[in-house]
């Protein structure tokens, strides 16, 4: 069964510092990966994804993760983290068939001033 | 990007009444929808995959004749929570994707529902 590790609940940060939120996952075949953000009481906004091709990618808000295999895992990182980041993220991983997600438990992200 | 839906944003009831939450794809067809449940401070749960013109496949422990799912057009998707009690109170999150394996999966803004 598919599922994925989140092993940070909060996480706080300067801003202006970077950021690296931490997502391992276990799927028996590659998987599709996905990191969303969620703003209090909103819902769930595509940060990135992964499905193949290269391992290192690129999304909105100036957001990137790498996809490592070898250590299950699908980091997502930012250079520089600016007040408007805070927010919760959620990491997630797919089956190739019907799009269902496993989502992790979340990582609440604080950015002190 | 594609649009997703849901209505109400939020809404009050009284317990042991029913509520429906839909979930719009705006322009595009949603061969498939996804029912997800969020509680305060947790993860989302997925309870149910619902596709056009058959019966919703829940997730277990999901009880199907409380959260009755319709998936009547390409565009439509319906969650009724019956006989609502206030464990139901939480956080109703659908997703839809134009088509299976596609990687295309778009998110609605969720729909609290408090149950008094």
């Amino acid at each position: 069964a598919q599922s994925v590790t989140q092993p940070d609940i909060h996480i706080t940060v300067s801003e202006g510092a970077s950021l690296e939120l931490r997502c391992n996952y276990s799927y028996g075949a590659t998987p599709y990966l996905f990191w969303y953000v969620q703003s209090p009481g909103q819902g769930l906004q595509l940060l990135l994804k992964y499905f193949s091709g290269d391992t290192l990618v690129q999304g909105i808000k100036g957001f990137e993760a790498e996809f490592k295999r070898s250590q299950s895992s699908f980091n997502l990182r930012k250079p520089s983290v600016h007040w408007s980041d805070a927010a919760e993220y959620f990491c997630a991983v797919g089956a190739y068939e019907g799009n269902k997600l496993v989502f992790g438990a979340g990582t609440i992200l604080r950015v002190k001033s | 990007g594609a649009v997703v839906s849901q209505h109400p944003s939020w809404v009050i009831c009284k317990s042991g009444t029913s509520v429906k939450i839909e979930c719009r794809s705006l322009d595009f067809q949603a061969t498939t929808m996804f029912w997800y449940r969020q509680f305060p401070k947790q993860s989302l749960m997925l309870m149910a995959t619902s596709n056009e013109g058959s019966k919703a496949t829940y997730e277990q422990g999901v009880e199907k004749d409380k959260f009755l799912i319709n998936h009547a057009s390409l565009t439509l998707s319906t969650l009724t929570v019956t006989s609502a009690h206030p464990e139901d109170s939480s956080f109703y999150i659908c997703s839809a994707t134009p088509g299976a394996n596609t990687g295309e999966l778009f998110f609605g803004e969720g729909s609290r529902l408090t149950v008094l």
